[in-house]
């Protein structure tokens, strides 16, 4: 099975400051990968997804995340932090098999923003 | 189109009774997913669902069982509820292998 490492259960940066997510994978092939965002009481959103195109995906809100497969990463990345990014990330990985589509969800990290 | 919905939003239930979810997917999508996701032990996959077929299940008890109808609905049942069945329950949708798309999910509360 395969399996997501988030680094970090909890992230805390000033606003303004480079937002710096972790997340590595397991796997022998190259997957589906994905980030979503969760805000409190309230589902997961998509933030992006790596589907082998590029390997630096750029997702909504200003996040982006690179794929590097010689280390096995996904780290998701953004420039200046936000008030509003306040939040949940997960990160997820996904063989994209047609005959199952079982997600695979890192622990999370919980991202507070210091005004 | 219309995104995930999950019904109801919000239940109170007793220890022993048992509840049922309800998830409508994205029109088109034919893959349901459930995920139970509480404090201590995250987002933890459920089973998942795709032309009213279960095709994946996670390490959960039986009392944990699902259905999806022909409209691609699904529906989760829980029974005997235990304490530790408190969480939030997310439904996902998706079109065959591709992105999951979320509901807003259903807090449940066992007293």
């Amino acid at each position: 099975a395969q399996s997501v490492t988030q680094l970090g259960s909890h992230v805390s940066v000033s606003e303004g400051a480079l937002v710096l997510l972790r997340c590595n994978y397991s796997s022998s092939v190259p997957p589906y990968l994905f980030w979503y965002v969760q805000y409190p009481n309230q589902g997961l959103q998509l933030l992006l997804k790596y589907t082998s195109a590029a390997t630096l995906v750029k997702g909504i809100n200003g996040f982006e995340a690179e794929f590097k497969k010689s280390e096995t990463s996904f780290h998701l990345t953004k420039p200046s932090a936000h008030m509003s990014d306040a939040a949940e990330y997960f990160c997820a990985v996904s063989d994209g098999s047609n005959t199952g589509n079982q997600f695979y969800f890192g622990t999370g990290t919980s991202l507070t923003v210091i005004p | 189109k219309a995104g995930v919905t999950q019904t109801p939003r919000y239940l109170i239930k007793t220890r022993g009774q048992q509840v049922t979810l309800s998830c409508s997917p994205i029109s088109g999508h034919r893959s349901v997913s459930w995920y139970q996701q509480t404090p201590g032990q995250g987002l933890q996959f459920l089973f998942e669902y795709f032309s009213e077929t279960q095709r994946n299940k996670g390490n959960f008890p039986g009392r944990f069982s699902g259905r999806q109808f022909s409209n691609s609905r699904s529906e989760m049942n829980v029974s005997t509820l235990e304490l530790g069945d408190s969480a939030l329950y997310l439904c996902a949708s998706s079109l065959l292998g591709d992105t999951q798309y979320f509901g807003p999910g259903t807090r449940l509360t066992v007293l």
